[in-house]
């Protein structure tokens, strides 16, 4: 029974195409976020969503965007993807309010692979 | 600017003991998360510490001291399971959170 799980585990694109990731938590937490791993493996926040408010972080493209139907899902949306995209992307959950100060619990992440 | 250093890469043998260094600059601080990260999977949470001092759990104990700007992650009696990078991560004045790039540690039998 995972508690934040993310699909695809794996996707392979070509450049210039949409894709998207679904994540769903079953904790009943009242936050989501979505972090990009990179080759060096730096976790870096592209996005933080409860039922009030998101974050953006400045550095994310435009081309990334967050989608969330209700509390318990936070889907991610790529377009015009390019090769610079590919990376580990992970969802996350936190109990409590859009605080770095919380505990995460992580998705098993999704590879992107641009080529 | 913010920054958190850890070493790369770290070896130590099965049953010993190894302490991963941490030091930050950040803008403010409000507490330190140590995460572990086994290869091809996600980050899973083992301490957090805000106040100055040893927190024990288990074989895995974390340190702090906000004066220095300084963490260790200690690790005892090391299993070949604990092969995993280690990320340290600060929370900052604005409840930001600021990640380091992680120590892989390497048990060698």
């Amino acid at each position: 029974d995972t508690a934040v799980s993310q699909t695809p585990k794996y996707l392979v694109t070509q450049m210039g195409n949409d894709k998207s990731i679904k994540c769903e938590q079953n904790l009943g937490h009242d936050t989501m976020y979505w972090y990009k791993q990179d080759s060096k493996k730096f976790l870096k926040i592209m996005f933080s969503y409860n039922n009030k408010e998101l974050i953006i972080n400045e550095t994310v493209p435009n081309r990334f965007s967050p989608k969330s139907p209700d509390k318990a899902h936070l889907n991610l949306h790529i377009n015009s993807l390019e090769l610079g995209d590919s990376a580990v992307y992970f969802c996350a959950s936190s109990q409590g309010g859009l605080s770095g100060a919380n505990v995460l619990t992580f998705g098993a992440g999704s590879r992107l692979t641009v080529l | 600017g913010q920054n958190i250093d850890q070493p790369t890469e770290m070896t130590a043998t099965e049953g010993a003991i190894v302490q991963i260094n941490c030091t930050y600059q950040t803008s403010g601080f409000n507490g330190l998360f140590w995460y572990q990260q086994h290869a091809g999977e996600a980050p899973t949470f083992l301490s957090y510490n805000v106040l100055d001092g040893l927190e024990e759990k288990g074989r895995f104990s974390s340190f702090l001291s906000r004066s220095k700007g300084y963490s260790y992650l200690l690790l005892k009696e090391l299993q070949m399971k604990d092969s995993a990078s280690y990320l340290c991560a600060v929370v900052d004045s604005n409840y930001q959170l600021i990640w380091g790039a992680g120590t892989k540690l390497i048990i060698k039998p």
